[in-house]
């Protein structure tokens, strides 16, 4: 079993609906948890950070994490055909090491 | 300017070649990975160094070998190439002081094995 587990997809939805993206993992020593951002033959990029529980806002987005579940969330409100990508959770623990553990992303299509 | 840069950005070579693939960061930071991503989209850490350092060294075979020169560079050297080598790789970098510091990835360099 993989340390973080996330559905692949893909996820497709209509132009401005709401979109929930989720990740579960086993490893309760992980505290930090982000989510990246992939456009197609592009690099990952960061979108939200948070620390251990609780919610985090960020314009359209918003990141949840529920540690005594090993459940994290991201949700796009209004969602719009730029925001079609591939997501990936990470997480890491308080280690030496800061080794970042990436789920295997969910690909999103945005229909117009 | 680009922040983390990888070239080449596509390699194409044939079973048993060896390749080296360059990575540059003008971020400051001191600290950067090798990752690489398979078909499925599924990133591993290879490597990473701090400082010139080596501090991650997951379970990779022995053919790739990582070169760090100076804290804004990190090559991976990789010998015999395999067609399962095939693959995405991408470098990336922090800041090591303080864990939340967030990796900022290169555009990564497509390898295929033929």
């Amino acid at each position: 079993q993989k340390e973080v587990e996330q559905d692949p997809g893909p996820l497709s939805v209509p132009e401005g609906a709401i979109v929930s993206l989720n990740c579960t993992y086993s490893n309760s020593a992980f505290q930090y948890f982000m989510w990246y951002r992939q456009y197609s033959r592009k690099g990952p990029e960061l979108l939200m950070y948070t620390y251990s529980s609780g919610n985090k806002e960020d314009g359209r987005f918003t990141a949840q994490v529920d540690k005594s579940s090993k459940y994290i969330s991201l949700f796009i409100r209004d969602s719009q055909p730029s925001d079609s990508a591939t997501y990936l959770c990470a997480m890491r623990g308080t280690d030496s090491s800061y080794k970042l553990i990436f789920g295997s992303g969910t690909r999103l299509l945005v229909r117009p | 300017d680009t922040a983390v840069s990888q070239t080449p950005k596509y390699l194409v070579t044939q079973m048993g070649n060896d390749k080296s693939i360059k990575c540059e960061q003008n971020l400051g930071h001191d600290t950067m990975y090798w990752y690489k991503q398979d078909s499925k989209k599924f990133l591993k850490i290879m490597f990473s160094y701090n400082n010139k350092e080596l501090i991650i060294n997951e379970t990779v075979p022995n053919r790739f070998s990582p070169k760090s020169p100076d804290k804004a560079h990190l090559n991976l050297h990789i010998n015999s190439l395999e067609l399962g080598d095939s693959a995405v790789y991408f470098c990336a970098s922090s800041h090591r002081t303080g864990v939340n510091s967030p990796l900022h990835f290169g555009n990564g360099t497509r390898l295929t094995v033929t």
